[in-house]
């Protein structure tokens, strides 16, 4: 059980083009996401926190208007990346948790983006 | 703020040796301690992990105490397999249950 899964797994984009990224929790009710970016050799580095059917808190540093967060049901969450830029080319990671924040967190495989 | 700190990798060793990686953290208020696994290709999964002081988190041979007086959560394992070749994330979660991971240490288990 707690299978979250993302898709796509890989894409590849233009610069100045919007991706979207799903994440969904394939066998239970995630009332809280969180979405995650990974550079190579590092760390994951939180970007945001999504309840449902709430706006999504962002932390510091993370533009809420470049990384779009939708969270309109208790399996599905998305993250747009509006207007991409090489920069923004990494690997992003989402996990679900089915009792608030304070759950464990279920870990999808990633997407990894890469912006050309 | 909270942070966590590991042993930089990679990390190579034998089949059968005894595997450390070293974490410690810094943080306000009591956390909860993770160790995460991260094989090739595949999602982070949940190793193990303490609530407390002094608390044992166990798994799949893998063991790592919770010690608050050295800041420590330390991961070990007896006698590593080729199958254990992985990145390692140990990781904190702040009392609104946000996950602060370490840089991750990858270990090569050869045959």
């Amino acid at each position: 059980g707690a299978v979250v899964s993302q898709h796509p797994s890989r894409v590849i984009c233009k610069s100045g083009t919007s991706v979207k990224i799903e994440c969904r929790s394939l066998d239970f009710q995630a009332t809280t996401m969180f979405w995650y970016r990974q550079f190579p050799k590092q760390s994951l580095m939180l970007m945001a926190t999504s309840n449902e059917g709430s706006k999504a808190t962002y932390e510091q540093g993370v533009e809420k208007d470049k990384f779009l967060i939708n969270h309109a049901s208790l399996t599905l969450s998305t993250l747009t990346v509006t207007s991409a830029h090489p920069e923004d080319s990494s690997f992003y990671i989402c996990s679900a948790a089915s009792t608030g924040p304070m759950g464990e967190q279920f870990f999808g495989p990633g997407t990894r983006l890469t912006v050309l | 703020g909270d942070s966590v700190t590991q042993m930089e990798g990679p990390v190579t060793l034998s089949e059968e040796a005894f595997l450390t990686i070293n974490c410690t953290y810094t943080a306000t208020g009591y956390p909860s301690l993770f160790w995460y696994v991260q094989y090739p290709g595949e999602g982070l999964q949940l190793l193990l992990k303490a609530t407390k002081a002094d608390d044992k988190g166990s798994n799949k041979g893998f063991e790592a105490t919770y010690r608050k007086e050295t800041t420590s959560f330390h991961l070990e394992k007896g006698s590593v397999q080729v199958s254990d070749s992985a990145v390692y994330f140990c990781a904190l979660a702040d009392s609104w249950g946000k996950l602060q991971f370490g840089a991750g240490t990858q270990v090569v288990v050869t045959p």
